[in-house]
């Protein structure tokens, strides 16, 4: 069974900050298949990232994510006040058929 | 572009059945597979299932195989998620989201469920 560790479970930045959050499998998932999500409060996931690297419609260039084999980067590159939400790694393929990680909480400092 | 629109929230005892519904408008129904995604109160997002309406062909999580049953009507573009006897710790808000490619596309609104004696 596929594990998705996410690192930090929680991120303290200030506005206009760079966030970087880690996703860090078990086991070997497809670039194809890894994705991100943004949870707000009070509101459904959102997709970010699919595909490891492509954002999806809507998603400003702000935000990007790396990585391959077992360990995948969700970068933000400066945050806005909007960004700070909960984010999901998700990926497709393993053991159970799909599986999130745990979460990143980013929080403002 | 897919939408989906969730039933409305519920209040149910313990040992009650429930099904709630999300029905999809936009691109056709038969394309994509809806799945469903669990979210405990305070708690991070857990995968149950996932369904394809063209064929019905479901699939589920180990932890949720035999606790839900995933079904969809293609006639009105609905998907369900249903529970034969409710528990305590059934107690959740479920999402409904698309997926065509492995990952969620679009999602529901969510349905909060709240089963308590």
């Amino acid at each position: 069974e596929i594990v998705l560790t996410q690192s930090p479970g929680s991120l303290s930045l200030s506005p206009g900050e760079r966030a970087t959050l880690s996703c860090r499998a078990s086991q070997s998932v497809s670039s194809s298949y890894l994705a991100w999500y943004q949870q707000r409060p009070g509101q459904a996931p959102r997709l970010l990232i699919y595909g490891a690297s492509s954002r999806a419609i809507g998603i400003p260039d702000r935000f990007s994510g790396s990585g391959s084999g077992t360990d995948f980067t969700l970068t933000i590159s400066r945050l806005e006040p909007e960004d700070f939400a909960v984010y999901y790694c998700q990926q497709y393929g393993s053991s159970p058929l799909y599986s999130f990680g745990q979460g990143t909480k980013l929080e403002i400092k | 572009e897919v939408q989906l629109v969730q039933s409305g929230a519920e209040v149910k005892k313990p040992g009650e059945s429930l099904k709630i519904s999300c029905k999809g408008s936009g691109n056709p129904f038969t394309t994509y597979w809806i799945g469903w995604v669990r979210q405990m109160p305070g708690k991070g997002l857990e995968w149950m299932g996932i369904i394809y309406p063209g064929d019905s062909d479901t699939r589920y999580s180990p932890s949720s195989q035999g606790q839900v049953t995933i079904s969809a009507d293609k006639s009105t573009s609905t998907a369900y998620l249903q529970w034969s006897s409710l528990k305590a710790s059934d107690t959740a808000m479920y999402y409904c989201a698309s997926s065509a490619g492995g990952n969620f596309d679009y999602w529901g609104q969510g349905t909060l469920v709240t089963v308590s004696s």
